[in-house]
């Protein structure tokens, strides 16, 4: 499974819009990148999950360049409820037997 | 979405005993489940990847014997501590692989809201 690397902490102001970026640079081709959003005492959420280029949904946006050894999470106009720990994490997504496994994640600070 | 449960969803034991908890995938069936824990300000850790049938497969350093895991059906797997002691409380969490969705191509996999045990 692809390491990944995240920056440990960010703080943002309301209203803005935030990008947490993540490095992965031994991506493999049948590698998924997926994104997941945690609250204190909660199971992970998922917020994202792209293979390449472009992805949009409701709530966040997702790039990732040619060569997808990197990707970032946009979400935009952040309030405070979007305090939280997002983590990056990237699989084998054509293996159902293929566990995820959670690097340290980015913890996100939105302030009022 | 598909929707995985846990129960309970906290529990207080005194030390020696054991403790069990279900993890369930309501709307699907997953042959594979896999158990996390979580300790304060830390990330989540697989402990064991959790097969239909079959034995669970345990990552380094988690004792067997002592984490047992039971995945009798397809949608339902359990967790035992066995013999809980003080250092074993913790937050532990389930997740399920759903099938291949229909939005992204890849795996999605969801997961439970966590049960936290405290072991006096």
């Amino acid at each position: 499974l692809a390491k990944t690397t995240q920056p440990i902490s960010m703080d943002s102001y309301e209203g803005q819009e935030v990008n947490i970026t993540c490095s992965h640079n031994n991506i493999a081709t049948n590698d998924y990148i997926t994104w997941y959003q945690q609250f204190p005492s909660q199971g992970p959420r998922f917020i994202i999950q792209g293979y390449k280029t472009k992805v949009t949904n409701e709530v966040a946006s997702l790039f990732i360049p040619a060569d997808r050894k990197s990707s970032t999470l946009s979400l935009p106009r952040v309030s405070l409820s979007d305090t939280a720990v997002y983590y990056c994490l990237v699989g084998d997504e054509d293996s159902g037997n293929t566990p995820l496994v959670f690097g340290k994640g980015t913890r996100l600070s939105v302030i009022a | 979405g598909a929707v995985v449960s846990q129960h309970p969803s906290w529990v207080i034991c005194k030390s020696g005993t054991s403790v069990k908890i279900e993890c369930r995938s309501l709307d699907f069936q997953a042959t594979t489940m896999f158990w996390y824990r979580q300790f304060p300000k830390q990330s989540l850790m697989l402990m064991a990847t959790s097969n239909e049938g079959s034995k669970a497969t345990y990552e380094q350093g988690v004792e067997k014997d002592k984490f047992l895991i039971n995945h009798a059906s397809l949608t339902l797997s359990t967790l035992t501590v066995t013999s809980a002691h003080p250092e074993d409380s913790s937050f532990y969490i389930c997740s399920a692989r759903g099938g291949i969705s229909g939005r992204t191509g890849g795996y999605e996999q969801y997961f439970g809201p966590g049960t936290r045990l405290t072991v006096t």
